[in-house]
């Protein structure tokens, strides 16, 4: 089945030591998206990718980095992690923007 | 910018009662309409969208939600609520004409009582 997958599921990092975490697809899709999802809070976009054009939000802190090496995989990079980086962290693509995305299940980190 | 208004954070409903879930989106075009499903510790899940045509839609589920322009919403519902359907359910929209934003709304979490 063509799916989103993240690994790892869960992680755990230590505050200020960098952790990468990656999605992969195998729907083929353009545009691939990180978003941030806090408890009990709608999902925050943080960039996207539309083929190797990267975009970011403007309210994304400089702390989050982004690499899309080819179509299949995209990887979030977080240089400096603070307690307030602990989050849900969720990739997406979908077939062009604007139309319904595709979510992975997720990477739920925690910053110890 | 677009905005999404989901009305009650909190919804519940006894197993069997019908499901009704509130969205209304800002804009005077009509965009595309999602609704997702959120279980614990999951990703977002695909229930249903609306791009153009036939203005009551039907997803996985069970799950129905109706396209009103003139109230600007699209309400989820489903007849008979089963135990399966306690989650997260938020509703989006992505602006037609510019595609390039796709805007959330803050989401409600749906209760089963047995």
């Amino acid at each position: 089945d063509a799916m989103v997958i993240q690994n790892p599921r869960y992680q755990v990092t230590q505050f200020g030591k960098p952790v990468t975490l990656s999605c992969s697809q195998t729907l083929n899709h353009n545009v691939m998206y990180w978003y941030q999802q806090k408890s009990s809070q709608a999902p925050k976009l943080l960039f996207h990718y539309y083929d190797k054009d990267f975009n970011n939000e403007a309210d994304t802190p400089d702390n989050f980095q982004s690499r899309r090496p080819n179509t299949s995989f995209c990887f979030l990079d977080i240089r400096s992690p603070g307690l307030g980086d602990a989050a849900m962290y969720l990739c997406a693509t979908s077939r062009a923007q604007g139309l319904e995305q595709y979510f992975g299940p997720g990477t739920r980190l925690t910053v110890t | 910018a677009q905005s999404v208004t989901q009305l009650g954070s909190h919804v519940s409903v006894s197993e069997g009662a019908l499901v009704l879930l509130r969205c209304n989106y800002s804009s005077s075009v009509p965009p595309y309409l999602f609704w997702y499903v959120q279980y614990p510790n999951q990703g977002l899940q695909l229930l249903l969208k609306y791009t153009t045509g036939a203005t009551l839609v039907k997803g996985i589920n069970g799950f129905e939600a109706e396209f009103k322009k003139s109230e600007t919403s699209f309400h989820l519902t489903k007849p008979s609520a089963h135990m399966s359907d306690a989650a997260e359910y938020f509703c989006a929209v992505s602006e037609r004409n510019t595609g390039n934003q796709f805007y959330f709304g803050t989401g409600t979490s749906l209760t089963v009582i047995p």
